[in-house]
């Protein structure tokens, strides 16, 4: 069972640089969310999807953009690294199609551990 | 909006001691409630949750928590810590029948245990 599978598990970057974090997930979740986790302030929402085709900002959005092409995956891109963006990455998905089904928790992959020098 | 705040950030136990980790939300509205806990290097994992009901909710590996809504409390417990609980522990809750089933997480607390 992968469940949520997040690549690259660490990556190095310059200011400027540009990247993207993939994630796939092989539940058949609706819902797919992007986390930034940094020291003392727990788990940070930059961006979600409540669906193929479909994104949406969360707490942290500026810097970072997002597609859904296709249902599984989940991509993060950030265009111009900053030191500032420095982080450990999160996804997550879940399963809801509304209602009472949104109280269906989240399951994280592994992180993405990205520095920017 | 809602928020979700943990006061402790560090908790230092011994092995057999008893755990309470705080956990407070600001939604006055129906809220669903979450407890993940995140070992060194890895991800984040659900240790339970309350939807509705009985307001005592048992987790996985003896954790508990309880819902107290006159005090916008979800208090996470444990009658006697081992070694192995060390981890960073994380509050969420998330409005039901919302848009986004988003979940907001407080900062963590973290908890070491001496053997």
């Amino acid at each position: 069972n992968a469940g949520v599978t997040q690549t690259p598990k660490f990556r190095v970057l310059k200011t400027g640089q540009s990247m993207t974090l993939l994630c796939a997930q092989d539940m058949n979740h609706e819902y797919m969310y992007w986390y930034r986790q940094d020291p003392g302030m727990g788990l940070r929402l930059i961006h979600y999807s409540v669906g193929e085709g479909t994104t949406a900002k969360g707490e942290v959005p500026d810097g970072y953009n997002v597609s859904r092409l296709k249902k599984q995956n989940f991509l993060l891109g950030l265009e111009s690294a900053a030191p500032s963006q420095t982080s450990v990455y999160f996804c997550a998905s879940s399963y809801s199609r509304g209602g009472s089904e949104s109280n269906q928790p989240q399951h994280f992959g592994d992180g993405t551990r990205l520095s920017i020098l | 909006a809602q928020s979700v705040s943990q006061h402790n950030h560090h908790v230092i136990l011994s092995e057999a001691a008893s755990l309470e980790l705080g956990c407070n939300y600001s939604y006055g509205g129906t809220v669903n409630l979450f407890w993940y806990v995140q070992y060194p290097g890895q991800h984040l994992q659900l240790l339970l949750k309350y939807f509705s009901g009985d307001p005592l909710v048992k987790g996985i590996k003896g954790f508990e928590a309880e819902f107290i809504k006159s005090k916008f409390s979800f208090n996470l417990r444990k009658p006697s810590v081992q070694w192995s609980d060390t981890a960073e522990y994380f509050c969420a809750v998330n409005q039901p029948y919302s848009s986004a089933s988003k979940i907001i997480f407080g900062s963590g607390t973290r908890l070491s245990i001496r053997p």
